[in-house]
């Protein structure tokens, strides 16, 4: 596709299940970046790959959150058994290359709301 | 670590005035600046972005941001706002180290009419 690509681009879970959010990259582009965003707190980073690794995962906010990329193509980020908390939009990022200048194309999102 | 600030997480003009949104970075190495605008249930899009090769960058849609060094800013402005303006602005830096974004809390445009 010509973009980000975001799967489901809406989900409400129950307290307590298991979600699974997925991310199309952009064809080529080797950097993969997971951010939340959260009403009136900006954008929160989650985790990069370069590739299929993960150099850093330090925004990981529990062990509930876990992330892969296979591939070096898409990506899926799962969160266990979700609480309220967790409710936010959830924006994933791909850009060519690592680098402090380059720029980060955005999918338009998956909005998570956990009852 | 390096970070940015955005004053005024609401900011208001009228249609035709100067739209300027305020960005604050710290950082004691040269920062990699960036805009990004948000629309509404959109992912956001590249304004602009600083890499030093010029003080005063242009971005698109007539934006443009002035890195200021002795003041730690990279403010945004726009000489006359447009109705589709209207959208949520973050400013960014590309922390040194790592390879990731660090983004300000945003500034939501409002255009009056």
């Amino acid at each position: 596709g010509a973009g980000v690509s975001q799967s489901p681009s809406n989900k409400v879970t129950e307290k307590g299940k298991d979600v699974e959010l997925r991310c199309d990259p952009i064809s080529g582009h080797t950097a993969l970046y997971w951010y939340r965003q959260s009403l009136g707190q900006g954008l929160e980073f989650l985790i990069y790959f370069q590739g299929n690794s993960a150099p850093d995962k330090s925004g990981l906010p529990s062990d509930r959150f876990s992330a892969e990329r296979t591939g070096g193509s898409v990506s899926t980020l799962t969160i266990q058994r979700t609480q309220q908390e967790d409710s936010a939009v959830y924006l994933c990022a791909s850009s060519p290359d690592l680098g402090r200048n380059t720029e980060a194309f955005f999918g338009q999102g998956t909005r998570l709301t956990v009852v | 670590a390096q970070s940015v600030t955005q004053l005024g997480s609401h900011v208001s003009v009228s249609e035709g005035a100067l739209v300027l949104l305020r960005c604050n970075y710290s950082s004691s190495v040269p920062p990699y600046l960036f805009w990004y605008v948000q629309y509404p249930n959109q992912g956001l899009q590249l304004l602009l972005k600083y890499t030093s090769a010029a003080t005063l960058v242009k971005g698109i849609n007539g934006f443009e941001a002035e890195f200021k060094k002795s003041e730690t800013s990279f403010h945004l402005t726009k000489p006359s706002a447009h109705m589709s303006d209207a959208a949520e602005y973050f400013c960014a830096v590309s922390e040194t180290g790592t390879y990731k974004y660090i983004f300000g809390t945003g500034t939501r445009l409002k255009v009056l009419a």
